[in-house]
């Protein structure tokens, strides 16, 4: 079956550093989004990826579809302890009927003032 | 603009009792999603809706049934809670297709069977 691996599982940072966080697939997908999870709320969209090899960026957040279609990263830069939460990938097909996302397992971000 | 509510916020079962899980949305969105969280396992899809009287099976439908009588509400029923069931439930919500990014998630349901 399909494999998506999320990593890392967590980081605990300095307020200022900046965060790097990736996702693998074991398929192809057209389409890469990151969700963020604040405590004690649902995800929430924040960066969208359509096209293989794209760079979008969000403020301090950048991310990219990589070119095989199989994985994509997520960096933050100088964080800020607002920044604290869990972050998702969620790779999917673009135009399938039923519009189904799959989520990573998701990493965990501590921002230490 | 209330966009998805669910309801109850928290619960506390005792196993063998049942419950339904509420979500309503205000969006007029086509489809809708049931997804549990746990710990180190990231959202799993338990059952969605591509549309009112619509249901079908995600990832890890058993123990669950689903209903969607009316285009704003999709109902998650667990009829005989196991510990298993403990965890966070979380509805979302979408347009349609084209609009793949446009996932509304409600605040979750954080269910404890005991």
């Amino acid at each position: 079956g399909q494999q998506l691996n999320q990593s890392p599982q967590s980081m605990f940072i300095q307020e200022g550093e900046d965060v790097s966080m990736n996702c693998t697939s074991s398929s192809i997908f057209n389409t890469w989004l990151w969700y963020k999870q604040d405590p004690g709320e649902g995800p929430v969209l924040l960066i969208a990826l359509y096209k293989a090899g794209e760079l979008t960026s969000n403020g301090r957040l950048t991310a990219q579809f990589g070119i095989t279609r199989k994985d994509s990263f997520l960096n933050i830069s100088a964080s800020i302890p607002s920044d604290v939460g869990i972050y998702f990938c969620a790779p999917a097909n673009y135009g399938g009927a039923t519009n189904k996302l799959i989520f990573g397992t998701g990493t965990l971000l501590a921002v230490q003032p | 603009n209330a966009g998805v509510t669910q309801t109850p916020k928290f619960r506390v079962l005792k196993t063998g009792q049942s419950m339904t899980l509420l979500c309503a949305q205000d969006m007029n969105h086509e489809y809708m999603y049931w997804y549990r969280q746990d710990p180190g396992m990231g959202l799993r899809l338990i059952h969605y809706s591509v549309g009112e009287g619509t249901t079908a099976k995600g990832e890890v439908p058993d123990g669950y049934n689903v209903s969607r009588l009316k285009k704003q509400n999709f109902l998650l029923g667990l009829e005989s809670a196991a510990p298993s069931q403990t965890s966070v439930y979380f509805c979302a919500s979408s347009r349609t297709a084209d609009t793949l990014g446009g996932y509304t998630f409600g605040s979750g349901t954080r269910l404890t069977v005991v």
